[in-house]
């Protein structure tokens, strides 16, 4: 069935770059998402891909597709401490009601 | 403009009783959808609705139902509540619903006893 995986904690010194990974095994996958989630608040939406697309750019966030391994990733750049979240990456497939959730990556600022 | 609002934000009940949860979408919004995310978990779809009809349920049992108003906005109801069924609730909205990008509220924590 559907499923998407991401490792569960990040810790990264403030300043360098971020990089959380994501896997998934729907190959009719059409749209892959990042959010975030700080404590006590629901999801925002970062930003997000079309499957026909290898990378996109968006201020300080990047996300690369390898859609032939099935693999996602965020890099954000010059880290900082307000980037402090639980980052959740999702899919959908074209026409399907429902988005697919991975287990959500920590990642946490080290000084 | 205004994101998505839910309320209550936190919601305490006992084993048995019913809820209600409510959900006003984005301005122009024509679709809900409903999430629930157990603590450590992703969110897990329970119901997408657009244009007051149902699109899509998840895995869930049949006490959970929703409805959505002429307005756009939903509600999502709970019966017969379990101890398992505490979690936060996450409603989310988009324009025209299956392949849009949802924008998600702050969600209703629903802690049952």
């Amino acid at each position: 069935g559907e499923d998407v995986e991401q490792s569960l904690f990040l810790s990264v010194r403030e300043g360098d770059s971020s990089v959380i990974n994501c896997t998934y095994t729907d190959s009719s996958s059409t749209y892959l998402y990042w959010y975030k989630q700080e404590p006590g608040a629901g999801l925002q939406l970062l930003t997000y891909i079309f499957s026909n697309m290898d990378m996109k750019q968006d201020q300080r966030l990047t996300v690369l597709l390898n859609k032939k391994d099935k693999h996602l990733s965020l890099r954000i750049a010059d880290t900082q401490t307000g980037d402090s979240a639980i980052y959740f990456c999702a899919e959908k497939s074209t026409g399907d009601d429902k988005i697919i959730f991975g287990k959500g990556t920590r990642l946490h600022i080290l000084p | 403009d205004a994101g998505v609002t839910q309320s209550p934000t936190h919601l305490i009940k006992t084993r048995g009783q019913q809820v209600t949860l409510r959900c006003s979408p984005i301005s122009g919004h024509k679709s809900v959808s409903w999430y629930q995310q157990v603590l450590g978990q992703g969110p897990q779809f329970i119901f997408q609705y657009y244009e007051k009809e149902e699109r899509g349920r998840g895995n869930f049992p049949d006490r959970f139902s929703a409805r959505q108003f002429p307005n756009y906005s939903s509600e999502l109801n709970v019966n017969a509540l379990l101890l398992g069924d505490s979690a936060l609730y996450l409603c989310a909205s988009s324009p025209w619903g299956a392949d849009s990008p949802l924008h998600f509220g702050n969600g209703t924590r629903l802690t049952v006893t």
